[in-house]
Parts: C-alpha cells; sequence; structure tokens
C-alpha cells in the first residue's frame, strides 16, 4: 500500500486561507469516507483535526475544514495564525482493511 | 479522563525484539480498539496495525506481517506492540492510537486520543 500523496510544504500569510492536497487512488481517499487529517508540531503527538472527510472534533477550530473529491481530498485552513504552523497528515482506510497515511505536509506562516 | 501512557525509550540491536506498552485509563478498555504508528526521525506516520480490544482480532501492515504482534491483557487495560528481527530503519518513535469509535458504534479509521510515544533505537 503507498503511501498518499501530499505536498511536501504550504505557506501564507497570517489571515490568509491555504488548501493543501491528500490524493490517493479510488481503493482508499476515493473508495471510503473515511478520510482524517491530522495535526503534529514539532515533538508532539498527532492531533485529530479532521474525521470522516469533513467533521471536526469537539475542540478543533471551525477555520479548519475537509473536503473530498474524487480520489483527493483536501484541507483548508482558513484565517491563518501562527499556531498553525505544523506538519499535517491525512489518513484514509483502504480496500485491504489497513489505513494509509500520506506524507505529510509542512505548514508555514510567513 | 482518557490517558494512554506507553513505556519508556529502548535501546536495541539488529536481530533483537522489542516490546511496547500502552496503559490505558479513564475509559473501559475493550470499548475501544487501538492501532500503532511509527514515525521514524524527521519522517511521516507510518500505520502498522489494529487490534480490537473487545474480540483481540488483528490486522498488520503487509510489510511488517511477520515480525509484528499486537496483544492486549485486559485485566491490566494494556494493549502492546511486539518486533522482532529488528533492523536499523525500524528505529523510530512507536505510538498507540485509540480508535475515535467504539467497537459497538462502528469504524471510521480515525483516532482520538495518542500515547505519548516510545523511542526505540536499533543499532550496533
Amino acid at each position: 500500500q503507498s503511501a498518499l500523496t501530499q505536498p511536501a510544504s504550504v505557506s501564507g500569510s497570517p489571515g490568509q486561507s491555504i488548501t493543501f492536497s491528500c490524493t490517493g487512488t479510488s481503493a482508499d481517499v476515493g473508495g471510503y469516507h473515511y478520510v482524517s487529517w491530522y495535526q503534529q508540531h514539532p515533538g508532539k503527538v498527532p492531533k485529530l483535526m479532521i474525521y470522516e472527510v469533513n467533521n471536526r472534533p469537539s475542540g478543533v477550530s471551525n477555520r479548519f475544514s475537509g473536503s473530498k473529491s474524487g480520489n483527493t481530498a483536501s484541507l483548508t485552513i482558513s484565517g491563518l495564525q501562527a499556531e498553525d504552523e505544523a506538519d499535517y497528515y491525512c489518513s484514509s482506510y483502504t480496500t485491504s482493511s489497513t489505513l494509509v497515511f500520506g506524507g505529510g505536509t509542512r505548514v508555514t506562516v510567513l | 479522563q482518557v490517558q494512554l501512557v506507553q513505556s519508556g525509550a529502548e535501546m536495541k540491536k539488529p536481530g533483537a525484539s522489542v516490546k511496547v506498552s500502552c496503559k490505558a485509563s479513564g475509559y473501559n478498555f475493550t470499548s475501544y480498539a487501538f492501532s500503532w504508528v511509527r514515525q521514524a526521525p524527521g519522517q511521516g506516520l507510518e500505520w502498522m496495525g489494529w487490534i480490537n480490544t473487545y474480540n483481540g482480532n488483528t490486522n498488520y501492515v503487509q510489510k511488517l506481517q511477520g515480525r509484528v504482534t499486537l496483544t492486549t491483557d485486559t485485566s491490566t487495560s494494556t494493549a502492546y506492540m511486539e518486533l522482532r528481527s529488528l533492523r536499523s530503519d525500524d528505529t523510530a518513535v512507536y505510538y498507540c492510537a485509540r480508535d475515535r469509535l467504539s467497537v459497538y458504534s462502528g469504524y471510521d479509521a480515525s483516532f482520538d486520543y495518542w500515547g505519548q510515544g516510545a523511542l526505540v533505537t536499533v543499532s550496533s
């Protein structure tokens, strides 16, 4: 099972909106509604930001939103803040009843 | 409150085995399955496998089949990950992660609680 494809890095200025992608295949992202996104600050534990493509856990800012079209899922961060600077990983359930992560996207706030 | 507390850092030689523990508290242990996820230094997350704490069913990533075993001890609410025939590229932080949904509510492949991680270093 190959890792999902994410851009290595994305940057934006405070207050801007950024969107980055997570591309898989019909065997994972395209085949299921089970795409999640995690935020990881350096040296910290991953934190669930989005589950089931577009749902936010309690306590996660509504500046984070998810979507999916075909084999590509996307995470949008609106009103970018300095605290959003982190690595972001997508994950998806697969036809093999396993889970696969993306390679991660480093978000930099300029 | 839910807590997942993992065992400490380990240093192992190539060819050895390691067993990492993850002690859960603050909820009914057998109601939620666990996955194990590892992260090599400076690298991304890699899903290793999953165990249903209610019935012991497991599923592993193909590349680790035969080298990894996930188990639980329900009497102590502890999950374990054993990795055998260690190689240098197994050097990583190993996390346990709890499914967001209980075993009675379905499955959506997301994790809401994570252990603090356990660094396993494999070096001769």
